[in-house]
């Protein structure tokens, strides 16, 4: 156990769905990022929120939203969602942005889009 | 900009044989250098780090990592490969120069160790 917590662990829901997956960063981390693994693009940077903050955007979509709330949590919601963004959605935190001991992640929850 | 690269789809070895994972990077400044492990089903396990010092660096599990800044290049090496090492390697950077605090990584390589 990573100490990062993702739920749920899968997910499998209708295109045109909204779905929100769930993030709980190790004790201590205030920082957290989401990234989207599929096999045609790897693994690709979301975003990323620091104390409840937002602090890097990356290839996320418009469809796609995020937020930390004060307990540190994270959440991120997707939205009208189509076939091609069934992926593995990975949560990692760190205790400070751009900690150099690197990040710790969750197990990912697998969305599935049908 | 920040990129990694990661020659290699496929990486197959025997048992006992040396392994080695490609990795070349592109920052504008310095590098962070990370590399991880995952296994079928499971998140990402850092494996080793490089931030500044010695080039050669030592992880998890009984891998290494060589720093070269002339080649731009980050490999992962085990002296004697396990089946059990079989497993998707990502490289990863960070540039130091940049404002956010995302780490990069290599679009992945699969290491298959047969017994």
């Amino acid at each position: 156990d990573s100490g990062v917590t993702q739920t749920p662990k899968h997910l499998i829901t209708a295109t045109g769905q909204r779905v929100t997956l769930r993030c709980s960063p190790r004790s201590g981390d205030l920082s957290v990022y989401w990234y989207q693994q599929s096999l045609d693009q790897g693994l690709q940077f979301l975003i990323q929120y620091y104390n409840g903050e937002e602090r890097a955007k990356g290839n996320i979509l418009e469809r796609f939203s995020a937020q930390q709330f004060p307990d540190l949590h994270s959440e991120l919601n997707l939205s009208s969602l189509e076939l091609g963004d069934s992926a593995l959605y990975f949560c990692a935190s760190s205790f400070m942005p751009g900690d150099s001991y690197g990040y710790t992640f969750g197990s990912g929850t697998r969305l599935t889009v049908v | 900009a920040q990129s990694v690269a990661q020659p290699e789809d496929q990486v197959n070895v025997a048992e006992g044989n040396p392994l080695t994972v490609k990795c070349t990077y592109s920052v504008s400044g310095n590098p962070y250098l990370f590399w991880y492990v995952q296994y079928p089903n499971r998140g990402l396990q850092f494996l080793l780090k490089y931030i500044t010092g010695d080039n050669l660096v030592k992880g998890s599990y009984g891998f290494e990592a060589e720093f070269n800044k002339s080649q731009t290049s980050f490999h992962l090496k085990k002296p004697s490969a396990l089946v059990s090492d079989s497993a998707l390697y990502f490289c990863a950077v960070r540039d130091l120069r940049s404002n956010d605090y995302k780490l990069s990584f290599g679009a992945g390589t699969t290491v298959t160790v047969r017994a």
